[in-house]
């Protein structure tokens, strides 16, 4: 059974950071490509980013709003993957999906207020 | 980056059939833009029900096909059930990044 947690959301403050992580299983997470969406209160899915497999050049892509801020990173030997967002602003707060865009976490929620 | 644009809103009566669209403001959606779409609930993740323009996971109901159509990549919903009653979301390539579109509430009714 395929599945994908998510882990490291809560309570941030304006300009402050957060990691989240999401641990996989039940599929080659090698192969891979892994990707973070994002969903504030009330609204739409948003595209924040993704990180290729490791042989297709391991790179990765961001969304406008959090390129330069957020890095998406990877750990094949802990079938793990991550998303650091630094500078976080109140815009950023949202629930937090990591994704392959066939499966699915259940998201982790990020709220960024003072 | 690409604006991609959904219906807002659609309803279909039960047993009916319904077409959602995805559009780009780039240009014609074509297969080289790995359209997907996913199926959310309230309250719920989203769940995908097509990839790469047309194909399916082990999941997906029969009734539920994907296309291009006019220029656009489409879901067609064949024999709506009250349970398809959720919002839609489909997502394209553009220029090494993904973009969702606004997404389609549905309506079964």
């Amino acid at each position: 059974e395929v599945q994908l947690v998510e882990s490291g959301g809560g309570l941030v403050k304006p300009g402050g950071s957060l990691r989240l992580s999401c641990a996989a299983s039940g599929f080659t997470f090698t192969n891979a490509w892994l990707t973070w969406v994002r969903q504030a209160p009330g609204k739409g899915l948003e595209w924040v980013g993704r990180i290729k497999s490791r042989t297709d050049g391991g790179t990765t892509d961001y969304a406008a709003p959090v390129k330069g801020r957020f890095t998406i990173s990877r750990d094949d030997s802990k079938n793990t993957f991550f998303l650091q967002m630094n500078s976080l602003k109140t815009e950023d707060t949202a629930v937090y999906y990591c994704t392959t865009e066939n499966f699915w976490g259940q998201g982790t929620l990020v709220t960024v207020s003072s | 980056q690409a604006v991609v644009t959904q219906e807002p809103s659609l309803t279909v009566s039960p047993g009916g059939t319904v077409t959602l669209t995805c559009g780009s403001s780039t240009g014609a959606v074509t297969s080289g833009h790995y359209p997907s779409w996913f199926q959310q609930k309230p309250g719920q993740a989203p769940r995908t029900l097509i990839y790469d323009t047309s194909k399916k996971d082990s999941w997906t109901p029969a009734r539920f096909s994907g296309s291009l159509l006019g220029g656009k990549a489409a879901l067609t919903l064949s024999g709506a059930q009250p349970e398809d009653e959720a919002d839609y979301y489909c997502l394209l390539s553009d220029s090494g990044a993904r973009v969702f579109g606004g997404g389609t509430k549905l309506t079964v009714l």
